[in-house]
């Protein structure tokens, strides 16, 4: 089945660095990627949609210079958390549109903690 | 726009006993339904999902699930359950065509013990 790969699975940062995560489709081209975020026992809020090769389409409430995303090609997308603080912490998850079918795969999720 | 509700946080359940995991959804138009399965510290894996056609659909780990759209449901089943199958559970809707984004539930920890 298609695979979506995340990394770092796990990242532990010093407050007011930048973190980046990244997300690949390995054997299928993903035109469309989102990415989520997901507090403890919680569900999972879509951050961000991210297009091949434009710009990505945030949600409300979502800071676009914070969370850094490109789309660079048809099977990578990047987070870039910017200037992370203590509340950034969280479980980041992507999933990969297939193109040809539409179909969605998810990450492992990578979990960022940041001092 | 839609949204889904998953009314059950927590559900208990002793082993080999069977399981129903609640799921309403609201939309003015056509829907697709996922159910997505969640191990600690992991990603999400799809277990089973409605696009059309038979509104009885099966999926992966013996689980089932039958859309109905009369009372806007699509509520997981499993007959018999296992020790392994503990985990978060997700429910999610998304509108047809594929442009459309996947907006989840608040998720149903399945807790099985012996």
């Amino acid at each position: 089945g298609a695979v979506v790969s995340q990394h770092p699975s796990w990242v532990i940062c010093k407050s007011g660095t930048s973190v980046k995560i990244e997300c690949r489709s390995l054997d299928f081209q993903a035109t469309t990627m989102f990415w989520y975020r997901q507090f403890p026992k919680q569900s999972l809020m879509l951050m961000a949609t991210s297009n091949e090769g434009s710009k990505a389409t945030y949600e409300q409430g979502v800071e676009k210079d914070k969370f850094l995303i490109n789309h660079a090609s048809l099977t990578l997308s990047t987070l870039t958390v910017t200037s992370a603080h203590p509340e950034d912490s969280s479980f980041y998850i992507c999933s990969a549109q297939r193109q040809e079918t539409g179909e969605l795969f998810f990450g492992e999720g990578s979990r960022l903690t940041v001092l | 726009a839609q949204s889904v509700t998953q009314l059950d946080s927590q559900v208990p359940v002793f082993e080999e006993a069977p399981v129903e995991l609640r799921c309403n959804y609201s939309s003015s138009v056509s829907v697709y339904l996922f159910w997505y399965v969640q191990y600690p510290n992991q990603g999400l894996q799809l277990l089973l999902k409605y696009l059309s056609g038979s509104t009885l659909v099966k999926g992966i780990n013996g689980f089932e699930a039958e859309f109905n759209k009369s009372q806007t449901s699509f509520h997981l089943r499993k007959p018999s359950v296992h020790i392994s199958d503990t985990a978060e559970y997700f429910c999610a809707v998304k509108l047809s065509g594929t442009a459309s984004k996947l907006t989840f539930g608040t998720g149903t920890r399945l807790q099985v013990t012996l």
